[in-house]
């Protein structure tokens, strides 16, 4: 149980385009969403926060009219980098919240490799 | 100071041996505490969570809390080459999980 998944798996984009990535909980319905970006060999760095039917809380430093949160049902959370640039190239990954028996619990997904040309 | 602090490593571990890491926190009113694995290029994969004061067992795995230190760990017990990724220690607070920067775990056969 609480499996999460994300598509695409990896994506090549040419800069100045836009890239969704999907985020869904399969077996759970997930209150929580979280979306992370991971640089290599560097930790995880929490983006923004999204709850089911409200806008998504971005942390300090996040553009959000750049990383576009849509959380549109308990199973559905989607990331829109817009006007993607080279520096947007990293690896993202969605955790989602309310499976299980331990509700602070969170599962990830199995991430989204983002490279922009 | 980090909200939540451990070694980077890497700890090298002789196959067989046991493996000690440690992570320390800042929130003395978190919770609820956790261990991911996580494999060069993927996700993070939860291990176990904790909340109460003591020791969790689970297969080779063994994590220990002690709020009063704000202090959790984690065992590997009979550490196995596929053991060898980086361990992320994270605490829950203020709503969300606050992570430490992991510690590499290299298993040598």
């Amino acid at each position: 149980g609480a499996v999460v998944s994300q598509h695409p798996s990896r994506v090549i984009c040419k800069s100045g385009t836009s890239v969704k990535i999907e985020c869904r909980s399969l077996d759970f319905q997930a209150t929580t969403m979280f979306w992370y970006r991971q640089f290599p060999k560097q930790s995880l760095m929490l983006m923004a926060t999204s709850n089911e039917g409200s806008k998504a809380t971005y942390e300090q430093g996040v553009e959000k009219d750049k990383f576009l949160i849509n959380h549109a049902s308990l199973t559905l959370s989607t990331l829109t980098v817009t006007s993607a640039h080279p520096e947007d190239s990293s690896f993202y990954i969605c955790s989602a919240r309310g499976g299980g028996r331990d509700t602070d619990t969170q599962y990830f997904g199995p991430g989204t490799r983002l490279t922009v040309l | 100071q980090k909200e939540v602090e451990q070694n980077s490593g890497p700890l090298s571990v002789p196959e067989g041996a046991i493996a000690s890491l440690n992570c320390t926190y800042s929130d003395r009113v978190s919770q609820s505490f956790f261990w991911y694995r996580q494999y060069s290029g993927k996700s993070p994969e939860l291990i176990m969570s904790i909340y109460s004061n003591g020791d969790k067992e689970d297969g080779r795995f063994t994590a220990q809390l002690n709020k009063a230190s704000q202090y959790v760990s984690l065992l590997i017990r009979d550490s196995q080459p596929s053991d060898s990724a980086t361990y992320l220690c994270a605490v829950y607070s203020w709503g969300k999980l606050q992570f430490g920067a992991g510690t590499q775990v290299v298993v040598t056969p």
